[in-house]
C-alpha cells in the first residue's frame, strides 16, 4: 500500500530558528511531491512541488528536497517566524494510482514561539 | 472572492439526516475532488470528477454521494448521517496536468460537519 508518513507530528521552536520537517513515502515511482500548508478555518495552501525528476525546489525561506531513492523528502524552514506557525502537510502522487490521487501524510503541527 | 468556496462552514446535525455539502469554484477547472480529514488520519479522497459526466469513487466512498452539477459546482450528500461521518471536509480542483509540475490542486476552506 502507497503511503506518506511525517515526523514528528507536532513542533514547537523559539522564532528565529532554522527546522526540518520530514516527509517518508513507502514506494519510489512517484510523480510527484507537494508541501502544502494549512491554517485553521483556511483550507490548504500549496508552498512547495517538486517533480519526480528533481531534487529540490525552493521558495524565499523554504526550501524542499527530494530523495526517491530513500523515499524521503524535507522541508527545510528557515529563520522561523511565528507567521509559520501552521500545520504542514506532505503528499505525494504515485504512478500506479488513480489520476489526480494525493496521498496525504497526517501532517506536522508547527508552533514558532516569539 | 475566493477561488473554491465551500458551503455551508461549518454544519451540526442529528444522525439519520440527509445533508449536502456544496463547492462552487471559478479557477475554470474541469477537476473537482472531495476530501474528508480527521484527526491522526489526514486527508483521504471520498469521490472525483474529471468533468461533467466523469464521476469516480476514491478510497473511502461508502456513505457517501456526489453531483457535478456544472464544471464549476461539486455538491457531496450524506444519504443518513452517522456520527463517524464527523469531520472535516475539503473540496479541491485542479486542471489536467500538462507536465509533473502542473499536477497540483487547489483547495476550498472546509465544511466542519458534525453528526451527534
Amino acid at each position: 500500500k502507497q503511503e506518506v508518513t511525517q515526523i514528528p507530528a507536532a513542533l514547537s521552536v523559539p522564532e528565529g530558528e532554522n527546522l526540518v520537517l520530514n516527509c517518508s513515502f513507502t514506494d519510489s515511482a512517484i510523480y510527484n511531491l507537494q508541501w502544502f500548508r494549512q491554517d485553521p478555518g483556511k483550507g490548504l495552501t500549496s508552498l512547495l512541488l517538486i517533480q519526480s525528476s528533481q531534487r529540490e525546489q525552493t521558495s524565499g525561506r523554504l526550501n524542499a528536497s527530494l530523495d526517491k531513492s530513500s523515499g524521503r523528502s524535507t522541508l527545510y524552514i528557515a529563520a522561523s517566524q511565528p507567521g509559520d506557525s501552521a500545520t504542514y502537510l506532505c503528499a505525494v502522487t504515485f504512478y500506479g494510482g488513480s489520476q489526480g490521487n494525493l496521498i496525504f501524510g497526517k501532517g506536522t503541527k508547527l508552533s514558532v514561539k516569539p | 472572492d475566493a477561488d473554491v468556496t465551500q458551503t455551508p462552514r461549518n454544519r451540526i446535525t442529528k444522525t439519520g439526516k440527509r445533508i449536502m455539502l456544496e463547492c462552487s469554484q471559478t479557477k475554470g477547472h474541469d477537476r473537482m475532488y472531495w476530501y474528508r480529514q480527521d484527526p491522526g488520519l489526514g486527508l483521504r479522497l471520498i469521490y472525483y470528477s474529471f468533468d461533467v459526466k466523469d464521476i469516480n469513487k476514491g478510497e473511502i466512498s461508502d456513505g457517501y454521494s456526489v453531483s457535478r452539477q456544472a464544471q464549476a459546482k461539486f455538491s457531496l450528500s450524506l444519504e443518513s448521517a452517522i456520527p463517524n461521518q464527523t469531520a472535516l471536509y475539503f473540496c479541491a480542483t485542479s486542471d489536467p496536468p500538462t507536465s509533473p509540475s502542473t499536477d497540483t490542486q487547489y483547495f476550498g476552506p472546509g465544511t466542519r460537519l458534525t453528526v451527534l
